[in-house]
């Protein structure tokens, strides 16, 4: 069966630190991935997705970036975190059609101070 | 108008309850609706996937679609405490065109 791996779960950083968030996906092969950040009361922002190594869509104009080194794997990166950044990171990923039905990881909530 | 517009709540109802969640959205081109339930701090989880006009069941749950008047409802069933949590719908075009785009989400509380 598939599963997801993200992250780290909870982290605290300095504005102005860089930042390293990693997906990993496992029991399939050329999944979509995609980067979502979840604002309280905001619902669920798609940030990047990605259908395939290398290639990557970003939906929002920020200071994050997203890579994706491996088939199934995602990362998400910033050279220098703003407290706007603060927020809760979640991974996800679907086969088939790209926007067809999503499947989360666990999340990782970022509080930047 | 947004896209899809949902009740944040909060909803609060007695145990064994049947639980009424509802989406409305504004483009008719919207051909796949799921819906997920996000237990505080963790990752939504998908609970169904339709893309039809019509009901869909699984157990408890019962997912409707009328998209004529672009309405989609998830009832809840004998709703029981571990049903507390945000529900989440969620709809796309299909294909490659457009996004996955998210309601707000409705927090429930089932109290015993």
């Amino acid at each position: 069966s598939q599963t997801i791996h993200q992250w780290p779960a909870t982290l605290v950083q300095p504005v102005g630190s860089p930042l390293s968030l990693e997906c990993t996906v496992e029991g399939t092969s050329n999944p979509n991935l995609y980067w979502y950040r979840q604002a309280a009361g905001r619902g669920l922002q798609l940030l990047f997705y990605s259908i395939g190594i290398d290639q990557i869509s970003s939906e929002v104009p920020q200071n994050l970036s997203a890579s994706r080194p491996q088939d199934r794997q995602f990362i998400l990166s910033s050279k220098k975190l703003l407290l706007s950044d603060s927020g809760f990171y979640l991974c996800a990923w679907s086969v088939g059609g790209l926007w067809s039905e999503a499947f989360f990881g666990q999340g990782t909530r970022l509080t930047v101070v | 108008q947004k896209e899809v517009e949902q009740d944040p709540g909060p909803l609060s109802v007695p145990e064994g309850a049947i639980v009424s969640l509802n989406c409305t959205y504004s483009n008719s081109a919207f051909q796949y609706f799921m819906w997920y339930r996000q237990y505080s701090r963790k990752g939504p989880e998908l609970l169904m996937y339709t893309y039809s006009s019509g009901n869909k069941e699984d157990g408890r749950f019962t997912a409707q679609v009328d998209k004529s008047s672009k309405y989609i409802s998830l009832f809840i069933r004998d709703s029981q405490p571990s049903d507390s949590a945000t529900y989440l719908c969620a709809m796309s075009y299909g294909g490659s065109q457009g996004n996955l785009i998210f309601g707000k989400g409705t927090k429930l509380s089932v109290k015993p």
